[in-house]
């Protein structure tokens, strides 16, 4: 969707380092999630936020934290990444908590 | 627990023939059923929300329709541009189980 974005594109990291991803959107939706999507596995929440510093866990939560201190930047952090955090990693938003979410283009995390 | 299951895992078809694509849920208290398209390298792009049984949408060459317990994207004439794979998931409600997604059924439609 042209009014979410994702950086950076792709990242390559070692082990135990810190890794932030940032999602920026435009069109002011108050719900904004990060999923990861795996080989095998459909795409699964990690956390997700509604509204500016309200935040919650998903399915998949342990290593992760996020922030989100602005409506349109979403920032998921990995404290300590291993490499089974190597994935594919979307943002999303909505306008409301059941409307359709719109995904953003992806971030290709590779952690060595 | 909830539960989204797409099948067939993936399917080949020639242009022009027609078929469908299956999601059965158990999704407690659906509040909606998603239908995206996902292309390689990109993230998934929105094409349908159903939110009760009976209800049918349409997009050019896809339907998408919804029973209780399962729902059906329809291809009628495929062209090799809808070759992608296809993603549908299940809205419980807000929050931590707001969106469960299957693992898609990869399309190719051959020329």
């Amino acid at each position: 969707d042209a009014g979410i974005t994702q950086s950076p594109r792709h990242k390559v990291t070692e082990t135990g380092t810190p890794v932030t991803l940032r999602c920026h959107q435009t069109e002011n939706h108050r719900y904004m999630y990060w999923y990861r999507q795996d080989p095998g596995h459909g795409l699964r929440l990690i956390h997700y936020s509604y509204g500016v510093k309200d935040t919650d866990k998903g399915e998949v939560s342990d290593g992760y934290s996020v922030s989100r201190s602005k409506t349109e930047d979403f920032l998921l952090t990995l404290e300590s990444a291993t490499s089974s955090q190597t994935s594919v990693y979307f943002c999303a938003m909505s306008r409301t908590d059941y409307n359709e979410q719109f995904f953003g283009p992806g971030t290709r995390l590779t952690v060595l | 627990e909830d539960q989204v299951t797409q099948s067939p895992e993936a399917l080949r078809l020639q242009e022009g023939e027609s078929s469908s694509l299956n999601c059965s849920y158990t999704v407690s208290g659906l509040r909606g059923l998603f239908w995206y398209r996902q292309d390689p390298g990109k993230g998934p792009e929105f094409l349908f929300t159903l939110y009760s049984a009976g209800e049918e949408k349409e997009k050019e060459r896809l339907k998408a329709t919804l029973t209780k317990k399962e729902s059906f994207l329809h291809i009628t004439a495929p062209k090799p541009e809808d070759s992608a794979t296809y993603l549908c998931a299940g809205h419980s409600g807000g929050g931590a189980d707001g969106l469960t997604f299957g693992k898609g059924t990869h399309l190719i439609i051959q020329p």
